[in-house]
């Protein structure tokens, strides 16, 4: 059964720093890998869809790559921003399947 | 923009009641989904359909059933609803191996 696994659980960072957040799964047989943003109480945003036969996607201040042999993805945040304190969380699909299997989310404050 | 709406945002209701949470998308996507979430247990699935009329257990159906009459609803229903259904209910909706997009969640609270 796939497993996901993000760490930190939490992360604290001055503002305009750059960070990395990282994803790991158990189940290299993915179909695709999805980064969502969640603000307290709301809803999942999709943030960037990397489909496995990728090894990164970029949208504005975000990159997101992929790994599929170790298992492994990252977002990068470049110049952060207090407004992109969120938890971000990955979720991957598997081969033949749609159902997303999700890691317990990475908690980003950023300090002004 | 795709929007999956979902009928009430907060919702309490008495243990034993049945319960009917809606959702709505706009998108004519094919599968849509119903995910709860917990804190230190994350997004767990219950349930996703397909296509009208056909659905598939996720990894928690146990207390829960769905409807899928037209394409761009999904409905959730608790039969008889118990204190450990008190959750953030989020629904979802795809196309096939496509991003899924996410509706704004309903917070249950069963007393």
């Amino acid at each position: 059964k796939q497993e996901v696994t993000q760490i930190p659980a939490a992360l604290s960072v001055p503002e305009g720093e750059n960070l990395v957040l990282n994803c790991s799964f158990t189940d290299s047989a993915i179909y695709n890998l999805q980064w969502f943003r969640q603000d307290p109480g709301k809803g999942l945003t999709s943030l960037l869809l990397i489909q496995s036969s990728q090894r990164e996607q970029t949208s504005g201040r975000l990159n997101a790559s992929l790994d599929k042999s170790s298992g492994r993805s990252t977002l990068y945040i470049a110049a952060s921003q207090p407004g992109d304190s969120a938890t971000y969380l990955c979720a991957v699909s598997g081969a033949g399947s749609y159902q997303l299997t999700f890691g317990k989310g990475t908690k980003l404050s950023v300090i002004p | 923009d795709v929007k999956v709406t979902q009928s009430s945002r907060y919702l309490v209701k008495r243990t034993g009641e049945k319960v009917f949470l809606e959702c709505v998308q706009d998108m004519d996507h094919e599968n849509m989904f119903w995910y709860r979430q917990d804190p230190g247990l994350g997004l767990r699935l219950i349930y996703f359909s397909y296509d009208v009329k056909m659905k598939e257990k996720g990894d928690i159906p146990e207390g829960y059933s769905v409807s899928r009459e037209k394409k761009e609803r999904f409905s959730l229903i608790l039969e008889s609803a118990s204190t450990n259904q008190t959750s953030m209910y989020l629904c979802a909706s795809s196309s096939s191996g496509q991003e899924q997009y996410f509706g704004p969640g309903t917070r249950l609270t069963v007393t």
